[in-house]
């Protein structure tokens, strides 16, 4: 089955800060891949997503590139702010028609003012 | 959409009491999915149905946890008797099985203390 490395948490960085969590997979095939976010005392929310290799998925401000090459698929954000504090969950879909995601660890990211 | 409802939002028990916990799921999704989330263990995969079918039940710690889905709309999950290491937030999800690249909509959850 499918497998996530996430880096371990906590990631503590200063308001306007560049961010990266990084995120590596073993999967069968080119699956779509996840990233989901956490806000404190809620449940998990996509952020965004990338369906085939090279793809970027972009949402408030954060990118991943699927890099097919290094099963990779790194988050990062150039300005981080207070408001990001939650934690990212980076998520491998399963190939053929079962479409199952392995959740990876998660890292935790706050961020201070 | 109202997206994936669960109730109660918090449920405070007593250790040997029958607790459910309810899931509506996005209406046309034909996945549903039961997680448990901790400090010590994370997010653990309890159960999941395709089509209001138990899939695969391997996640589900004991014999006292059981779930159900009797139609398209509704699902619980049951723990009787409930123990105090039951303690944890519960969340439900459902997708769409065969939807590559749709991925899972999750619900706010259920924080469960069992004292």
């Amino acid at each position: 089955g499918n497998s996530v490395t996430q880096m371990e948490g906590p990631v503590t960085l200063s308001e306007e800060a560049f961010l990266t969590i990084n995120c590596t997979y073993t999967a069968t095939g080119y699956p779509s891949l996840f990233w989901y976010v956490q806000y404190p005392g809620e449940g998990l929310q996509l952020l965004l997503k990338a369906t085939k290799a090279d793809d970027k998925g972009s949402n408030k401000g954060f990118e991943a590139t699927y890099r097919k090459e290094t099963t990779s698929f790194h988050l990062e954000k150039g300005s981080v702010q207070v408001s990001d504090s939650a934690v990212y969950f980076c998520a491998p879909e399963g190939g053929g028609a079962g479409n199952m995601l392995t959740f990876g660890g998660g890292t935790r990211l706050m961020v201070k003012p | 959409d109202a997206g994936v409802i669960q109730s109660p939002r918090h449920e405070v028990t007593e250790m040997g009491q029958e607790v459910t916990l309810r899931c509506k799921p996005i209406s046309g999704h034909n996945s549903l999915f039961w997680y448990r989330q901790t400090m010590m263990r994370g997010l653990e995969l309890l159960i999941y149905f395709n089509n209001n079918v138990p899939i695969d039940d391997s996640g589900m710690p004991e014999d006292r946890f059981s779930a159900k889905m009797p139609n398209a709309s509704f699902s619980t999950l049951k723990i009787q008797p409930s123990e105090p290491r039951d303690s944890a937030v519960y969340f439900c999800a459902s997708s769409l099985k065969g939807g590559q690249g749709y991925g899972y909509t999750f619900g706010s959850g259920t924080r469960l203390t069992v004292v």
